[in-house]
C-alpha cells in the first residue's frame, strides 16, 4: 500500500550520463517535491510544484530539471551528472493546505561512475 | 533567519531510557513543527508534529515540548526502544508548503 513509490530504488549512471528518476502518488496530493540527501545530511530541497506551477530553489544547480506531467507523475531530470550529485533523492507530497504533512517516497540511491 | 538549529547530532541511550532531541529556530512566521524519523535506506516519515499554540503534545511514547517564547521545540521517546534506532529530523514549516529541516539526531538505542 505504498502510497509515493520511487523508482529505481537504485541507479548508477556514468559521468556526463543524462540520467531521470521518477515519482508516483496515488495520494492525490496537489504538492510534490524533490530533495536530495546525502549520507548522514539533512533533506534539502531541490524543487517542488503547486500542482503544474513549478518553483526551483535559488541554489539548485541549472543541470537539475523536473517534469509534472499530471498530478500523479513527476520526473527528476539529471543532465549531466557529476560526482557531486552522487545522493539518495528522495520525493514527498502534501495536500495544498497550510501545515500539512510531507509523505515521503524511499528514494532513490543514484551513483556515479 | 531561516535555520532550524539540531541537537545533539548523535545520542546514545540505553533501552527504556528517555532521549531528548532539541531544536531551536529564528524565524517567528514559522507555525509547523514535524519531527521525522527515517531508518536506514528508507524514506523520512512523520512521527509526530505540532502547532505553537499549544505547549505539548504526546503520540504513544512520542511528545513534542513547545516552547514559543524560546523558539524551542524537543522530542522526548518515552521508554526508548532497540527499534527507535533511526535518525530524527525535526522541521520548521510556514504558509510558504516549504520545510527547513534541522540537520539529524542519530539515535542508537542499546538492548
Amino acid at each position: 500500500d505504498a502510497m509515493v513509490i520511487q523508482n529505481p530504488r537504485y541507479q548508477v549512471t556514468q559521468f556526463g550520463k543524462p540520467v531521470t528518476l521518477s515519482c508516483s502518488q496515488t495520494l492525490n496530493h496537489n504538492v510534490m517535491y524533490w530533495y536530495q540527501q546525502k549520507s548522514s545530511q539533512a533533506p534539502k530541497l531541490l524543487f517542488h510544484y503547486y500542482d503544474k506551477d513549478f518553483n526551483n530553489e535559488a541554489d539548485t544547480p541549472d543541470n537539475f530539471q523536473s517534469r509534472r506531467p499530471n498530478t500523479s507523475f513527476c520526473f527528476l531530470d539529471i543532465r549531466s551528472p557529476g560526482l557531486g550529485d552522487a545522493a539518495m533523492y528522495l520525493c514527498a507530497t502534501a495536500r495544498r493546505a497550510v501545515n500539512q504533512p510531507q509523505h515521503f517516497g524511499d528514494g532513490t540511491r543514484l551513483s556515479i561512475l | 533567519q531561516q535555520q532550524v538549529k539540531q541537537s545533539p547530532q548523535s545520542l546514545i541511550v540505553q533501552k527504556g531510557g528517555i532521549p531528548i532531541i532539541n531544536c531551536a529556530y529564528e524565524n517567528t512566521a514559522f507555525d509547523y513543527f514535524p519531527w521525522y524519523q527515517q531508518f536506514p535506506g528508507k524514506g523520512p516519515a512523520l512521527l509526530i508534529a505540532i502547532r505553537p499554540d499549544v505547549s505539548e503534545k504526546k503520540e504513544g511514547r512520542f511528545t513534542i515540548s513547545f516552547n514559543k517564547s524560546a523558539k524551542q521545540f524537543s522530542l522526548h521517546i518515552m521508554d526508548s526502544q532497540p527499534g527507535d534506532s533511526a535518525t530524527y529530523f525535526c522541521a520548521s514549516g510556514d504558509s510558504s508548503y516549504k520545510l527547513i529541516f534541522g540537520s539529524g539526531t542519530r539515535l542508537l538505542v542499546r538492548p
